[in-house]
Order: structure tokens, then C-alpha cells, then sequence
């Protein structure tokens, strides 16, 4: 099974509108981190945000929001007043602490282009 | 403060011959992470080190890789002999130990086999 899935391959949405990227993981551990990256086309992975598995709120950083549904095991990113620079993949990723083995594991990605 | 290091940027070689990735993490990072990226595949893990110990290489190939980290500031990783199907871009990234600390990424080798 998936451990991250991400279902929406593509995306595209006009420029200052809201936009939602949807990741859905599977873990059996109660205690886990989940984390976003942007790749733009220069390559590079950018770290955007992070959620604990235990956190009583759902993360922000600026313009970006995660909406966790604990139960759901959902953690979507919203990204509010999209930009031309927003276009890029976007990876969501699961750490967990399985017996030391604290890898990342990526989701498949999605490409999200903003259009002016 | 610098981010994770890596050489060369781009690397394109012939089949057969030895290449050699390498990567300097942050300062004071204890995990140390090698993926590849590809179209097909997206993004795998390759290995893991912790201490400088490997801790997962499920995701070596095959005999063909190696990676190695002598110390806390240098890593490797050779593929010998390497084949047309290698041809992808390497990243490193490093990071704390602990699931809420996330990885910083180097700016990845793109290495071309022909």
C-alpha cells in the first residue's frame, strides 16, 4: 500500500485564487511529522511546511496552511492568493519513527500551475 | 549559513565507466539521506545514514551503488560500473534526528549515462 498519495497529477487554477493540493497517508505509528516541498522548474526542493501527528492545530507558514484531518489521515496544503512564482510540484512526505528508520517518504507529486 | 552541498551539478558519462556523487551536509546534522529522481519513478530512497551509520539501504539498486560517509561533514555515492538506466538527478539531503525535523535538500546532481 501507498504510504502518501497524492491524486491530483495536475492542477491548474487562476492566479489569486485559493488553492488546495490533497495528500492522504497511511500509517499505523501514532506518532509521525508530515511535511511539504516545492520544486519549482529550477530543481531545487524547498521545505514548506510541517505538522505533527500530535499537534492540536493545523500548521501555517504565511501563505501556506495545512488542513490535518487526524482521522481522515489527510493533510492538505492550501495555499492562499496563488502567484505565478506558486507554479511547481508539490511533494507531500511522511517521517515516522519506525524502529530508528526515520526516512521520508514521498507522495507522487503534484503540478500545479497558476495562470494569469 | 550553508545548505546542503553537493558535486558536481550535472555529470554525464559513459556507460561503463565509475561516477561519483558527493555531498556535504549541514553542519551539526546527524541523518543523512541520498534519493533519486526520475520521471518514472519520482522520488526514491536510495540510502540513510544516522551517525554516519547506515541505517536503510533497501533502496540500493543493486551492486552496482555504494555510499559511504567516513565522517559527519562527507558523503558518497558511487555507481560502478554505470549503465544508461542510472541517468537520473541525485539528491542529498540532511536533517536532526526526529520525525518533526524536516530535510534540507541540496541542489541535486543530474548525471547522464550515455
Amino acid at each position: 500500500a501507498q504510504k502518501i498519495t497524492q491524486t491530483q497529477p495536475g492542477m491548474f487554477v487562476q492566479e489569486k485564487e485559493a488553492v488546495t493540493l490533497d495528500c492522504t497517508y497511511d500509517t499505523s505509528d501514532p506518532s509521525y511529522g508530515l511535511f511539504w516541498y516545492k520544486q519549482p522548474s529550477s530543481g531545487e526542493m524547498i521545505f514548506l511546511i510541517y505538522q505533527g501527528s500530535y499537534d492540536q492545530q493545523n500548521a501555517t507558514e504565511g501563505r501556506y496552511s495545512l488542513n490535518f484531518q487526524k482521522a481522515r489521515k489527510s493533510a492538505n496544503l492550501v495555499i492562499s492568493a496563488s502567484q505565478l512564482g506558486d507554479s511547481a510540484m508539490y511533494f507531500c512526505a511522511m517521517r515516522e519513527p519506525d524502529f530508528g528508520n526515520e526516512k521520508l517518504t514521498f507522495g507522487t507529486g503534484t503540478r500545479l500551475t497558476i495562470i494569469p | 549559513d550553508a545548505g546542503v552541498i553537493q558535486s558536481p551539478r550535472h555529470e554525464v558519462t559513459e556507460m561503463g565507466q565509475e561516477v561519483t556523487l558527493r555531498c556535504k551536509p549541514i553542519s551539526g546534522h546527524n541523518s543523512l539521506f541520498w534519493y533519486r529522481q526520475t520521471m518514472m519513478r519520482g522520488l526514491e530512497l536510495l540510502i540513510y545514514f544516522n551517525n554516519n551509520v547506515p541505517i536503510d539501504d533497501s533502496g540500493m539498486p543493486e551492486d552496482r551503488f555504494s555510499a559511504k560517509m567516513p565522517n559527519a561533514s562527507f558523503s558518497t555515492l558511487k555507481i560502478q560500473p554505470s549503465e544508461p538506466r542510472d541517468s537520473a538527478v541525485y539528491f542529498c539531503a540532511s536533517s536532526f534526528s526526529g520525525q518533526n525535523s524536516p530535510l534540507h535538500f541540496g541542489n541535486g546532481t543530474r548525471l547522464t549515462v550515455t
